[in-house]
C-alpha cells in the first residue's frame, strides 16, 4: 500500500500570500489530520477531517482552513501568510473507525513552508 | 489540564547504552499513551503504545514504563544504536476527545 503523500514537499512564499497544501491519505483511510511542527514546539494539531466534515479543530486562527474531498484527499490553506507560519506541515491519515486518538496515525513526509 | 510535558529536549547516548525519555501528564482521563519516532525528512511513525491498565510494555529493545499514580510514562531504549538517532514524541489520548495531545519531542543522538 502506498503511504501518505504530501505535495509540494517544499514551498517558499512571502508575507501576505496564501498557500495550499495537499495530502493524499492511505487508500481506505477516511480520517485526515493536519499538524504544524516547529522546533521546540512539537506537533500542534490544526484540524481533522472525516467524510468531508471537519470533526475536530485545534487552536489556530481562522487563516488556517482545510477541506476534504469525497476520495478522502485533503487540502490545507493558509491565507495572509506571516513569518511565524514557517514550519513543517504534516498530514496524517487513519482508518477513521471512531476510535479517536487511539487509532494509529500514519504520517506523510510533510511540506516544509518558508515564509519570507 | 491538557498538557504532556516531555524531557529532556535533547539527549546524547553512547552506542550500547540505555536511552531514557520521560513524559508527564496531569489529566487522569488520558487512557492511551503512544510513542512516535521521527527520522529527518520523514513524518513520525508509531513506535510503541501503552494503556494505563499495564505498568510496562516491551517490544524488542523498546520499553514503555507507566506509573499511573505519578502520572508519568517513559520510553527506554536498551542497547541504543546509531540507527535509533531520531526525534521521539510521546503523546496521550484524552478520553473525551479525538485528538492526541503531543509532547514537545526529544532529539536523540546515539554516538558510535
Amino acid at each position: 500500500k502506498a503511504g501518505v503523500t504530501q505535495t509540494p514537499r517544499y514551498l517558499i512564499k512571502t508575507r501576505g500570500q496564501q498557500v495550499t497544501l495537499s495530502c493524499s491519505p492511505i487508500s481506505g483511510h477516511r480520517s485526515v489530520s493536519w499538524y504544524q511542527q516547529t522546533p521546540g514546539q512539537g506537533l500542534q494539531f490544526l484540524f481533522e477531517y472525516f467524510s468531508e466534515t471537519q470533526r475536530n479543530k485545534g487552536n489556530f486562527p481562522g487563516r488556517f482552513s482545510g477541506r476534504q474531498f469525497s476520495n478522502s484527499r485533503s487540502e490545507m490553506n493558509v491565507s495572509t501568510l506571516e513569518l511565524g507560519d514557517s514550519a513543517l506541515y504534516l498530514c496524517a491519515s487513519s482508518l477513521g473507525q471512531g476510535l479517536g486518538g487511539t487509532e494509529t496515525q500514519y504520517f506523510g513526509p510533510g511540506t516544509r513552508l518558508l515564509v519570507l | 489540564q491538557q498538557q504532556v510535558k516531555q524531557s529532556p529536549q535533547s539527549l546524547i547516548v553512547q552506542k550500547g547504552g540505555i536511552s531514557i525519555i520521560n513524559c508527564a501528564y496531569e489529566n487522569t482521563a488520558f487512557d492511551y499513551f503512544p510513542w512516535y519516532q521521527q527520522f529527518p525528512g520523514k513524518g513520525p511513525a508509531l513506535l510503541i503504545a501503552i494503556r494505563p491498565d499495564v505498568s510496562e510494555k516491551k517490544e524488542g529493545r523498546f520499553t514503555i514504563s507507566f506509573n499511573k499514580s505519578a502520572k508519568q510514562f517513559s520510553l527506554h531504549i536498551m542497547d541504543s544504536q546509531p540507527g535509533d538517532s531520531a526525534t521521539y514524541f510521546c503523546a496521550a489520548n484524552p478520553d473525551s476527545n479525538y485528538q492526541l495531545i503531543w509532547g514537545a519531542g526529544t532529539k536523540l543522538i546515539i554516538k558510535p
